[in-house]
């Protein structure tokens, strides 16, 4: 089994439409990351989380929210979708040990 | 703060050449430095990374990169390229805070 799940893997939603991606991880560490990923922007932080009650803005957290309801899960909410929220989404967790990500298989989402 | 910077979006080898995908780094303190690779479809998976115990770092799939603060870059080089290298490598750096910033990608296709 994969050790970064996120779901839903594709989601075509309209603007202004409320939508959660959802991470879970079974690495069992507390670092976690949502990224998205455009072509040419490479991957930009959104948010991050050291652990349950410790959560970070990223560089580009405008229009999203999120929700650390335990160590192994972590969810990215889009409040009211817009168009260029259109982007693949990646979920990560990291080894504080190793200093190594480990990323799920990411989320394409679409907002006609 | 600080960056990395990917030069060359696309780069195109034939199989069996050199790869050489470049990145500079810029940080007031010394840095911790990455190389992921991304498949089509898949999220990233680290390929190596530069901690200070040496500036020469090996990676998997016969990848290496080497630190030179000089020229403050940490270009990643393969000696013979295979079809199988195909991919999208990101270079990145890692924050005192524990933040990952990627750069922006190089594309690298191979040629038969």
């Amino acid at each position: 089994d994969a050790d970064v799940t996120q779901t839903p893997r594709n989601r075509i939603t309209k603007t202004g439409k409320r939508i959660m991606l959802e991470c879970s991880q079974t690495k069992g560490h507390d670092r976690m990351y949502w990224y998205r990923q455009d072509p040419g922007l490479g991957l930009r932080l959104i948010y991050y989380s050291f652990d349950v009650k410790d959560i970070n803005k990223g560089e580009i957290s405008d229009g999203y929210s999120v929700s650390r309801q335990a160590q192994a899960k972590f969810s990215l909410s889009l409040e009211s979708a817009i168009p260029n929220q259109t982007a693949l989404y990646f979920c990560a967790t990291s080894d504080p040990t190793t200093d190594t990500q480990y990323f799920g298989p990411g989320t394409r989402l679409t907002v006609l | 703060a600080q960056s990395v910077t990917q030069l060359g979006s696309h780069v195109s080898v034939s199989e069996g050449a050199l790869v050489l995908l470049r990145c500079n780094y810029s940080s007031s303190v010394p840095p911790y430095l990455f190389w992921y690779v991304q498949y089509p479809n898949q999220g990233l998976q680290l390929l190596l990374k530069y901690t200070s115990a040496a500036t020469l770092v090996k990676g998997i799939n016969g990848f290496e990169a080497e630190f030179k603060k000089s020229e403050t870059s940490f270009h990643l080089t393969k000696p013979s390229a295979h079809m199988s290298d195909a991919a999208e490598y990101f270079c990145a750096v890692r924050s005192g805070t524990y933040k990952y910033i990627f750069g922006t990608g190089t594309r690298l296709k191979v040629l038969a």
